[in-house]
């Protein structure tokens, strides 16, 4: 009875390689996002999406891609991966804005370009 | 713009020791205001909240009240325990939620 699941947990590649990461919510949530943890921590959206439009796109490099097939679902795919691109990457979910209610989030993906 | 000030970390107590950490904030408006906690190895989840002046938010033992007059929203805890041991956030609703740098809190039994 997972709320938001991630996958994968752990992904390790090479630079330059293309990768993608899956998000799921079963919670009926209308609104998906992506945020990135780095290793001191500091939590930063990337994106955002409502009901399958993209509401907040923040100042990432257009190597990253959402693509939300439907209101369960927001996927972010990573093109020509490069070293600062290791992080964490959390998917979470809300009712309605991050503003009025709290978000949900995955337990993460761990992403090492070595 | 919004932003949010937390103490800096790491913070290290040993159990049921009093924890107080430090969030202050800026933003227009009236904005609401979150504690997120982030266990080893999971996501972030809601701690408590309190959506405007002078609301106590409490979950856990845990409690903070929101302070316009010093635009604080301190965390506190009587007596942590080892299961405590996180990294704790401190967020504000404004214009997009806004997250603070996170403190990381050791308890030691």
């Amino acid at each position: 009875d997972t709320a938001v699941s991630q996958t994968p947990k752990y992904l390790v590649t090479q630079m330059g390689n293309d990768k993608s990461i899956k998000c799921e919510q079963n919670l009926g949530h209308d609104t998906m996002y992506w945020y990135k943890q780095d290793s001191k921590k500091f939590l930063k959206i990337m994106f955002s999406y409502n009901n399958k439009e993209l509401i907040i796109n923040e100042t990432v490099p257009n190597r990253f891609s959402p693509k939300s097939p439907d209101k369960a679902h927001l996927n972010l795919h990573i093109n020509s991966l490069e070293l600062g691109d290791s992080a964490v990457y959390f998917c979470a979910s809300s009712q309605g804005s991050q503003e009025e209610s709290p978000l949900h989030f995955g337990n993460g993906t761990r992403l090492t370009v070595t | 713009g919004d932003s949010v000030t937390q103490m800096e970390g790491p913070v290290t107590l040993s159990e049921e020791a009093f924890l107080t950490i430090n969030c202050t904030y800026t933003a227009t408006g009236y904005p609401s205001l979150f504690w997120y906690v982030q266990y080893p190895g999971e996501g972030l989840q809601l701690l408590l909240k309190a959506t405007k002046a002078d609301d106590k938010g409490s979950n856990k033992g845990f409690e903070a009240t929101y302070r316009k007059e010093t635009t604080s929203f301190h965390l506190e805890k009587g007596s942590v325990q080892v299961s405590d041991s996180a990294v704790y956030f401190c967020a504000l609703s404004g214009s997009r939620l806004t997250f603070g740098e996170g403190t990381q809190l050791t308890v030691n039994p």
